[in-house]
């Protein structure tokens, strides 16, 4: 069965310090993989995909992931962590021979930045 | 360019209720989906609409019905809210691979 696992239900940094948000997925063949954001009392907000390529995905406000396939995560990270970096983080993944792209979601990790 | 919309906000109701959330979006996407969130769970699918006229069941579809009413529209409706069904619903409109998120609806039923 398809799945994704995201193993913290919070993860606490300190502002200025690297953030990890760990994922990991069991999907057939290759995935299509995704990352939203959302902030208290809001919908969610897309980050960035990973569908072919390069492992090290870009994107939206200082944000990249690294896809890695033999360990099948696609751990979400950011260089320097900021106090508005403080939300909810879902992790989601599609089988790109899904022709009606749903997605399965993670239960999400709280990040809580603190400065 | 307002996106995805959601109406309304926040909504009580007593077991046996009914009512329909209301979504539509301005992006001319072709498909829709409807989520419910719940605390640790992360999104479940309710159902979703690969295009005008088309839907389909999600991973809980049970006790909720859809129209997708045109392009713009896909509500969801409630015909006899019970109280497991208190939870937050996100409309959601796609392009491409991603999806696109409305504000979503508070419900709680009492």
């Amino acid at each position: 069965a398809q799945s994704v696992a995201q193993p913290e239900d919070q993860v606490n940094v300190a502002e200025g310090n690297p953030l990890t948000v760990k994922c990991t997925y069991s999907v057939s063949g290759n995935p299509y993989l995704f990352w939203y954001v959302q902030y208290p009392n809001r919908g969610l907000q897309f980050l960035l995909k990973y569908i072919t390529g390069d492992n090290l995905v870009k994107g939206s406000y200082g944000f990249e992931a690294e896809f890695n396939k033999s360990q099948t995560s696609f751990h979400l990270k950011k260089p320097s962590a900021l106090v508005s970096d403080s939300a909810l983080y879902f992790c989601a993944v599609r089988d790109p021979l899904d022709s009606n792209y749903q997605l399965i979601w993670g239960a999400g990790t709280k990040l809580i930045i603190k400065p | 360019n307002a996106g995805v919309t959601q109406t309304p906000k926040f909504q009580v109701l007593k077991t046996g209720q009914s009512m329909t959330l209301q979504c539509a979006q301005d992006m001319n996407h072709n498909s829709m989906y409807w989520y419910r969130q719940d605390p640790g769970m992360g999104l479940r699918l309710i159902y979703y609409s690969a295009s005008e006229g088309t839907t389909d069941k999600g991973e809980v579809p049970n006790g909720y019905n859809v129209s997708r009413l045109n392009k713009r529209e896909f509500s969801l409706r409630l015909e006899s809210a019970a109280p497991s069904q208190t939870s937050v619903y996100f409309c959601a409109s796609r392009a491409g691979g991603t999806q696109y998120f409305g504000p979503g609806t508070r419900l709680l039923v009492l």
